[in-house]
């Protein structure tokens, strides 16, 4: 099975910061990577598939990037409805795995 | 309006059998695969099981291989879960969640659409 991390676990950042995100895959997984943002109680969005390609109605300060094992996603300028939670997932065999997850919250 | 709506969840003992569903609507059901993600209290995203837009193709966790089975009926545009010989360990909150493709595995198989989400509590 393909072990997926994320690093940090969590970040306290402010609006307007950029922030970056990794996600490591325990084999190469080619750019067969997907970020998902979640908010408490809600069902997770899907930001970026394939890697680095920005799902439709997505706002373009996020953006992705990476291939092998190692993956980043980026938000160029952080704002108030992006504190959440942020899932890296590969789907490149089954079982399909999500990394732990990054809070990123208010500092 | 693209839309995934997820029931069947509940409160079971353990042992106890279940069955989800997950109506579609707004999109052709049959074009694409489709999966179960859970979410246990306080927890990260934990993927349980995926199907095939023909649903000749099943996938699952190890965590559930043996107990659940996942199936879909393309005619009634829906989704199921049957969950037996269920867990404490199985309590979570349950999506459904649609393939941006036909295919579970592929690099632009993301899962774009999610549903609300069914709560299954195992507990005696």
């Amino acid at each position: 099975d393909i072990q997926m991390t994320q690093s940090p676990s969590s970040l306290s950042a402010s609006v307007g910061d950029r922030v970056t995100i990794t996600c490591r895959a325990s084999q190469s997984i080619s750019n067969y990577l997907n970020w998902y943002q979640q908010k408490p109680g809600k069902a997770p969005k899907l930001l970026i598939y394939a890697a680095s390609s920005l799902q439709s109605g997505v706002p373009s300060r996020f953006s992705g990037s990476g291939s092998g094992t190692d993956f980043t996603l980026t938000i160029s300028s952080l704002q108030p409805e992006d504190f959440a939670t942020y899932y890296c997932q590969q789907t490149f065999s089954t079982p399909l795995t999500f990394g732990p997850g990054t809070k990123v919250d208010i500092k | 309006e693209v839309q995934l709506l997820e029931s069947g969840g509940g409160l079971v003992q353990p042992g106890g059998s279940l069955r989800l569903s997950c109506a579609a609507s707004g999109f052709t059901f049959s074009s694409y695969a489709m999966s179960w993600v859970r979410q246990a209290p306080g927890k990260g995203l934990e993927w349980v099981s995926a199907i095939s837009s023909s649903g000749h193709s099943t996938y699952y966790a190890d965590s559930v291989k043996g107990r659940f089975t996942i199936s879909r009926d393309n005619s009634k545009n829906t989704l199921y879960l049957q969950m037996n010989s269920l867990r404490a360990d199985d309590t979570a909150v349950y999506y459904c969640a649609k393939f941006r493709s036909s295919q579970i595995s592929c690099y632009y198989c993301g899962m774009d659409v999610w549903g609300q989400g069914t709560t299954v509590t195992v507990s005696s």
